[in-house]
């Protein structure tokens, strides 16, 4: 099992580029998200999907569209990248209500925008 | 609104020493879930320990344990018998019924553990 990966790990763009990173998780969870964290911060919440087929806003939405392809894939586009969008992605998938619920976090992608 | 402080950015314990790293957190949901979690320098995030709002047991995991207030709405990390390991950052987080699943996380704390 590869549990949740992440592509790229790593990512240079130049201000008003656009691109996507991309999650995939193997373990059949209904629930997925995608974090930001920037230096010396906590994670927050960019978008989550509950299931299949559905998506939801989280803290920090604003400049960011997502894609639930599948029960397995969640995608993150930045289709005008800003310098404030410097940040470590990291995507997660979890099985609300199966044991303690709780998330896999992929290794994480480090986005800078110049 | 949902809301997970963790007062503390920095904390330095002794080796095998216990360590208490506070979190508090703020819902009107009854249902809801607490966890915690590490991320050493390599950056990667990795579960420690889950309390549940009506577990009645305080959740413990090896030498992880968390002293759950229910009443104080307090969710505190206690590291007993401190290592080296340890020394990384602390993240407190909060999923509620109401939400959806959808989990929150405070600022953390990060340990640094001294020989």
């Amino acid at each position: 099992n590869a549990g949740v990966t992440q592509t790229p790990k790593f990512q240079v763009l130049k201000t008003g580029q656009s691109m996507t990173l991309q999650c995939a998780q193997d373990m059949n969870h209904n629930s997925m998200y995608w974090y930001r964290q920037d230096p010396g911060m906590g994670l927050r919440l960019i978008y989550y999907s509950a299931s299949e087929g559905t998506t939801d806003k989280g803290e920090v939405p604003n400049g960011y569209n997502v894609s639930r392809l599948n029960k397995r894939e969640f995608s993150l586009r930045l289709e005008s990248a800003a310098p404030s969008q410097t940040s470590v992605y990291f995507c997660a998938s979890s099985e609300p209500g199966q044991g303690k619920g709780e998330q896999f976090f992929g290794p994480g992608t480090r986005l800078t925008v110049l | 609104a949902q809301k997970i402080t963790q007062t503390q950015p920095g904390m330095f314990v002794q080796e095998k020493e216990a360590v208490t790293l506070d979190c508090t957190y703020d819902t009107s949901d009854p249902s809801y879930g607490l966890f915690w979690y590490k991320q050493p320098s390599s950056g990667e995030m990795i579960f420690l320990i889950y309390q549940g709002s009506y577990d009645q047991q305080n959740a413990t995991e090896g030498r992880y344990s968390l002293n759950f207030q229910k009443a104080r709405k307090s969710a505190n990390l206690v590291i007993s018998a401190s290592q080296l390991g340890d020394s990384a950052m602390y993240f407190c987080a909060m999923w509620h019924l109401g939400g959806g699943f959808k989990t929150i996380f405070g600022a953390g704390t990060r340990l640094f553990v001294k020989a």
